[in-house]
């Protein structure tokens, strides 16, 4: 999963800090996905990204969490306000193309956000 | 709203033969299904995939069936080796949807 550069790995918080994760896609891929895995769940969908554009973030939370993806440099997920309910993994993964099938889809070694 | 179950946490299997990892779904629109293995501190990584209008399909060592009326996939590894030693997930997503929905993983061991 070298491809997909998510940092830092871990990251610990007190409540009511701020974190913010970042994700930097693999060479050519323009389409990025965030998904968190919290504690013996399988991964659940946040939001999906485009340059400058989020396509779909049914998944976010309504309150304290934030995504975006700019022009230049990597996609950042922020979480602000941090409680212990946030204390998961968090996985970001790209894909080349519009609705690839997932095969395409290259998931990072994930940041491990831990709320004490 | 687990809409993709993976009933069974753990699996431990001899190396050499056949591991079945199974998978449920409720969504009877889901059309295309992956498996993906991760391993501890990795994130996940594509192993094989299904579209609806196929029952099964074939890679390698690896093969996933498609029960659609059963709502039922599953992943058959032979002959099972100590590296697939992982946690399998499978996922799902509907031809409009932009998410995979994904299990909650099965431990595989496959001890030497």
């Amino acid at each position: 999963n070298a491809g997909v550069m998510q940092n830092p790995r871990h990251l610990v918080r007190r409540r009511g800090q701020e974190a913010r994760l970042r994700c930097s896609p693999m060479k050519g891929h323009s389409h990025v996905y965030w998904y968190r895995q919290l504690p013996e769940e399988g991964l659940k969908f946040m939001v999906y990204l485009q340059k400058e554009n989020i396509i779909d973030e049914s998944g976010m939370p309504k309150e304290r969490f934030s995504a975006e993806f700019p022009k230049e440099g990597p996609s950042i997920l922020r979480i602000q306000q941090v409680v212990r309910g946030d204390s998961a993994a968090y996985f970001c993964a790209s894909a080349p193309t519009y609705r690839d099938r997932g095969e395409g889809y290259t998931f990072g070694s994930g940041t491990r956000l831990t709320v004490v | 709203d687990q809409q993709v179950k993976q009933n069974s946490p753990s699996l431990s299997v001899q190396e050499g033969r056949i591991s079945i990892l199974n998978c449920d779904y409720t969504n009877s629109m889901f059309d295309y299904f992956l498996w993906y293995k991760k391993y501890p501190a990795e994130g996940p990584t594509f192993l094989i995939s299904i579209s609806s209008i196929k029952d099964k399909n074939e890679d390698g060592r690896f093969t996933v069936f498609l029960n659609k009326s059963a709502k039922h996939l599953s992943l058959h590894i032979v002959p099972s080796q100590p590296g697939d030693s992982a946690v399998y997930f499978c996922a799902a997503r509907t031809n409009t949807g932009n998410q995979f929905y994904f299990g909650t993983g099965t431990s595989l061991t496959v001890i030497p």
